[in-house]
């Protein structure tokens, strides 16, 4: 069974521009959810997403935003990037579920330069 | 506000004995944890979770255990290997909230 494939892995964008990254998650999961790891930082929370819908969002700024399509696919967008933003940016799938005892499982990241 | 926190930055054990990674959390809503090892340049890899209905789960060489009245959890590696070296995160859930908080990470080492 394949993992959450995420795309693509590296990328160097240059401040002010935007980037998209795209996630597909394991077959037959539903829930989509979105992490930032900067160094020396743990994991953030970004959002989640299940049946397209918009469950839940960490703190941060409007620049920040994502989607999830009808085949449970995902993506995040960054606007008028800035060099904070240099991270690792995880996705991370699950079963169905009510929202409690669901495993997240995670893809290998794309890292995000912004120069 | 760190809710979750991995006070130990850092753990060096012989191979072959048990290393104990802590994580101590602060909302008593919490209801679900997870385990996860993560290499360089990779994503988290799973390893463990357990229920605030449990106070130990098994998985062979893994154990964690949940002390919920000290808001404490610790996983225990039996025996330690050399490829269990690397940066071992903590995280927790609540239920309905549909997101992880993550402790800043223990990265262990094990010496052959």
């Amino acid at each position: 069974k394949a993992g959450v494939t995420q795309t693509p892995r590296y990328l160097i964008k240059t401040r002010g521009q935007q980037v998209t990254l795209s996630c597909s998650p394991i077959s037959g999961h539903r829930s989509v959810s979105w992490y930032q790891q900067t160094p020396g930082q743990g994991l953030q929370f970004l959002f989640e997403y299940f049946s397209e819908t918009q469950r839940n969002k960490g703190n941060f700024p409007g620049r920040f935003s994502g989607r999830q399509f009808s085949n449970s696919r995902s993506e995040m967008n960054v606007s008028t990037l800035e060099l904070g933003d240099s991270a690792l940016y995880l996705c991370a799938s699950s079963l169905p579920g009510t929202g409690t005892g669901n495993t997240i499982y995670f893809g290998e990241g794309s890292w995000l330069t912004v120069v | 506000d760190q809710q979750v926190k991995q006070n130990s930055p850092s753990l060096s054990v012989q191979e072959g004995r048990i290393s104990i990674l802590n994580c101590d959390y602060t909302n008593s809503m919490f209801d679900y944890f997870l385990w996860y090892k993560k290499y360089p340049a990779e994503g988290p890899t799973f390893l463990i979770s357990i229920s605030s209905i449990k106070d130990k789960n098994e998985d062979g060489r893994f154990t964690v255990f949940l002390n919920k009245s000290a808001k404490h959890l610790s996983l225990h590696i039996v025996p330690s290997q050399p490829g269990d070296s690397a940066v071992y995160f903590c995280a927790a859930s609540a239920s309905g909230t549909y997101k992880y908080i993550f402790g800043t990470g223990t990265r262990l080492k094990v010496l052959a």
